[in-house]
């Protein structure tokens, strides 16, 4: 059973640094989505994809962020010049795409910015 | 705007207590999904339960129930004879219904600590 997985795991980078992460979805979800949790918090929608088009972004992604899904599989997201304050777990999570489905979730990379 | 609410930010029962957690959810759309996900210390969300607004039929899942009161916009949670295994992190989500208004709005979620 292949569920939803992201890489890094972990990942801790200097004030400054680019940090780039991965997401693979659950085998022909047609639906990938971003979400951020920092600590104590629920998680919070950043952006999502319908195949290689992305639909939707957060006012919380600022210009630092982008986010890919290039052929419609995996999906990177890039955080340039990042902050202390962008220390958080980044989710990710699938769905085939019918309004009627669940979104599933990976387990998550935790970023944390000296 | 979409907003949930869990007001309780801890609990902690001892085992085989049942225990419930609180939803209080707000929109203006007429349709639209209502989720639980569980938290554990790995930090994986597992999907537990979705439920849609225009069917308000409770549902049991073994030691699971849940309950939707459209009337008071809720959609609570109770373990029943809870098991040190259930302590996790809860959280409970709201979706929109129409293409286009799936992303999740979710709560601050409720710490529960069940004690052996």
């Amino acid at each position: 059973d292949t569920g939803v997985s992201q890489d890094p795991r972990h990942k801790i980078t200097k004030r400054g640094q680019n940090v780039t992460f991965r997401c693979d979805p659950i085998s022909e979800h047609n639906r990938l989505y971003w979400y951020r949790q920092t600590l104590g918090q629920g998680p919070e929608f950043l952006t999502y994809f319908q195949n290689e088009a992305q639909l939707e972004k957060s006012r919380l992604l600022s210009d630092r962020f982008s986010a890919e899904r290039p052929k419609g599989s995996f999906s990177t997201l890039e955080i340039q010049r990042t902050e202390q304050g962008d220390s958080a777990m980044y989710l990710c999570a699938s769905s085939l795409g019918d309004r009627l489905d669940t979104q599933y979730f990976g387990p998550g990379t935790r970023l944390t910015v000296l | 705007a979409q907003k949930v609410t869990q007001a309780q930010t801890e609990i902690s029962v001892v085992e085989k207590e049942d225990v419930t957690l609180d939803c209080v959810y707000e929109t203006r759309d007429t349709t639209y999904y209502l989720f639980w996900y569980k938290q554990p210390p790995s930090g994986e969300l597992v999907f537990l339960i979705r439920r849609n607004s225009f069917d308000e039929q409770n549902e049991i899942s073994g030691r699971y129930s849940w309950n939707f009161q459209k009337s008071t916009s809720s959609f609570n949670f109770t373990i029943t004879a809870s098991q040190v295994v259930d302590s996790a992190v809860y959280f409970c989500a709201l979706s929109g219904f129409d293409f286009g208004n799936e992303k999740l709005t979710f709560g601050t979620g409720t710490r529960l600590t069940i004690i052996p």
